[in-house]
């Protein structure tokens, strides 16, 4: 079966602009996760969707970021506008319901300049 | 606050020895605790799940201890060969049973030919 998949791999933006990181979860997992790797710290959770629900965001820095899962399928993490803060690695991850294990995709590397 | 513990220096051993990377928590009480080994530029790819009732998991050449009085996991990678070589990560669920992996930061582990 295909994996989790995001994109872009890489992103370079200006400080100030709009960007937004797709992620393709496992077909059928209802569970969705984004997390974030900033530089020389561990990955943070930063929301969960339940299909198209929103069902934990308590991770989610401030309101300059917007996930959005419409149809409850492939999700979008908006970063509007980006700030230097922002840089790092932003995973995505599925899973189904009751199940342990989680899947993650490689990541969407963004650097803000 | 709660807080995941990885050893923060890369463990380095010989080829065919056992390699044990250690996970210590505080303030949590997990309903499971999730290893992950983690490529550079790639995304966590799950290996395995142990639950709070559970005391040791195997799977091939990997196990799993938990310990919860200790607040301690133990992951042993048996005859460990190169290709092993990469940073491991353990994951817990947040206390009060969310469910959703809180990442400690990794181990890095260098299996020497």
């Amino acid at each position: 079966e295909a994996g989790v998949t995001q994109f872009p791999s890489h992103s370079v933006i200006e400080k100030g602009q709009t960007v937004t990181l797709r992620c393709d979860p496992i077909s059928g997992h209802d569970n969705l996760y984004w997390y974030r790797r900033v530089m020389g710290k561990e990955i943070k959770f930063l929301l969960h969707f339940v299909k198209e629900s929103k069902q934990d965001e308590s991770g989610m820095p401030n309101n300059r970021f917007l996930a959005e899962r419409t149809g409850g399928t492939y999700s979008t993490l908006k970063v509007q506008p980006a700030e230097l803060e922002d840089s790092g690695v932003y995973f995505c991850a599925s899973s189904q319901p009751g199940q342990g294990d989680y899947t993650f995709g490689s990541g969407t590397r963004l650097t803000v300049v | 606050s709660q807080k995941i513990e990885q050893n923060s220096e890369a463990l380095n051993i010989q080829e065919g020895k056992t390699a044990t990377l250690t996970c210590n928590y505080t303030n949590y009480s997990p309903a499971y605790l999730q290893w992950y080994r983690q490529d550079p530029g790639r995304g966590p790819v799950f290996l395995l799940l142990i639950r709070e009732n559970e005391k040791e998991k195997r799977k091939e050449r990997l196990k799993v201890t938990f310990d919860t009085t200790l607040k301690q996991s133990l992951f042993h990678i048996t005859a460990s060969q190169p290709a092993d070589s990469a940073t491991y990560l353990c994951a817990l669920d947040y206390s009060g049973g969310s469910y959703i992996p809180t990442f400690g930061r990794g181990t890095s582990l260098i299996v020497h030919p």
